[in-house]
């Protein structure tokens, strides 16, 4: 299948900085992107929908002001976590589908973030 | 809008028994439905997907999937399982509103093979 890496796996900062976390699609171009955040034991939830060129679509209840996503190319979109809270401190995963009409969709390996 | 539930929050099963794991759709339309899979720590790995055609679907690592429109149900089954099975299991249907064709997940199944 395709790969999509995510960098980096695991990072910690402190209250009030700021970290931005990248997901490449390695060999294949992707239109749109989907980051996801994952709480212990608890399924995904769909953060936005990143697409090349244009601002991010974000679901219902998430701040884009403090989740900034940049898909500045077709293979690299980022999420940025604007001043950092403890209450941040989770899983986040991105996605990709290999074409518009493809209906599977290949992970990145996940980010932990934790912030203290 | 469109959902998928996974009424069970673990399963236990005993290495080499056959293995299910649950979920039901609601959704409104044909359903496109997939099984991933995640091991701690890390991102998912796709192992099937129905789209249309034969109910009985087979995926990666010996994994199948059977769709069953009259109980909207898509479980997830193994003839015999291995302790390298252990992992999270996570149903999930396509829902195409506003064009982009999101994933929306489960909840997730813990999955543990005893030896």
């Amino acid at each position: 299948g395709a790969v999509v890496s995510q960098h980096p796996s695991r990072v910690i900062c402190k209250s009030g900085t700021s970290v931005k976390i990248e997901c490449r699609s390695l060999d294949f171009q992707a239109t749109t992107m989907f980051w996801y955040r994952q709480f212990p034991k608890k399924s995904l939830m769909l953060m936005a929908t990143s697409n090349e060129g244009s601002k991010a679509t974000y679901e219902q209840g998430v701040e884009k002001d403090k989740f900034l996503i940049n898909h500045a190319s077709l293979t690299l979109s980022t999420l940025t976590v604007t001043s950092a809270h403890p209450e941040d401190s989770s899983f986040y995963i991105c996605s990709a589908r290999t074409g518009p009409r493809n209906t599977e969709a290949f992970f990145g390996q996940g980010t932990r973030l934790t912030v203290v | 809008a469109q959902s998928v539930a996974q009424p069970e929050d673990q399963v236990n099963v005993a290495e080499g028994n056959p293995l299910t794991v649950k979920c039901t759709y609601s959704v409104s339309g044909n359903p496109y439905l997939f099984w991933y899979v995640q091991y701690p720590n890390r991102g998912l790995q796709f192992l099937l997907k129905y789209i249309t055609g034969d109910n009985l679907v087979n995926g990666s690592y010996g994994f199948e999937a059977e769709f069953n429109k009259s109980q909207t149900s898509f479980h997830l089954k193994k003839p015999s399982a291995l302790v390298s099975d252990s992992a999270l299991y996570f149903c999930a249907v396509r829902d195409s509103t506003g064009g982009y064709n999101k994933l929306i997940f489960g909840a997730g199944t813990r999955l543990a093979v005893h030896p």
